[in-house]
């Protein structure tokens, strides 16, 4: 089944110690998100590709970065983790002019 | 620029119940209109979207959604619901012909008790 994968989908960390979540797709579409979701809150978009261009939203911190060598994939690089980072990652993709989404299973990040 | 509102952060109700979980939008321009779930710990999916045609869309688990133009609302409905319906519900716009980024309410928790 074409879907939306992510590893791994729990995390530890150590405060400052940097980690990088992964997102694949079998669905071959255009553009790619990472989200962050706390308790409770709806995702929180960090950033977006549309093919290879990335576009960062005007309030992500800089501590966060992104990668997407292909279309198949996409990482998200926490530099230096803060406690504040705790959260769910979402990795969604979208291909239609519609913009539906798909999701993938998310990563629960936690910071010690 | 498009605003989500979702009026309801938590929803209580019985097994076996009917249940509505309201969503009103605010935009300047025509979009789509999605209804998510998310589960605990896991990633949100897709529910039911309006596109075009009939106000009436009907989802996945027995859930249906009216949008009504005039009162810019996209309220979810279903006539029974189960246990395993507890999840957070999420409404999105998209805006129709130009920006990727979704627009999500806040989030309804529905809480079903035996």
């Amino acid at each position: 089944d074409a879907m939306v994968i992510q590893n791994p989908r729990y995390q530890v960390t150590q405060f400052g110690k940097p980690v990088t979540l992964s997102c694949s797709q079998t669905l071959n579409h255009n553009v790619m998100y990472w989200y962050q979701q706390k308790s409770s809150q709806a995702p929180k978009l960090l950033f977006h590709y549309y093919d290879k261009d990335f576009n960062n939203e005007a309030d992500t911190p800089d501590n966060f970065q992104s990668r997407r060598p292909n279309t198949s994939f996409c990482f998200l690089d926490i530099r230096s983790p803060g406690l504040g980072d705790a959260a769910m990652y979402l990795c969604a993709t979208s291909g239609d002019t519609y913009n539906e989404q798909f999701f993938g299973p998310g990563t629960r990040l936690t910071v010690l | 620029a498009q605003s989500v509102t979702q009026l309801d952060s938590q929803v209580p109700v019985f097994e076996e119940a009917p249940v509505e979980l309201r969503c009103n939008y605010s935009s300047s321009v025509s979009v789509y209109l999605f209804w998510y779930v998310q589960y605990p710990n896991q990633g949100l999916q897709l529910l039911l979207k309006y596109l075009s045609g009939s106000t009436l869309v009907k989802g996945i688990n027995g859930f249906e959604a009216e949008f009504n133009k005039s009162q810019t609302s996209f309220h979810l409905r279903k006539p029974s619901v189960h246990i395993s319906d507890t999840a957070e519900y999420f409404c999105a716009v998209t805006p129709r012909g130009g920006s990727y980024i979704p627009t999500f309410g806040r989030g309804t928790s529905l809480i079903v008790h035996p």
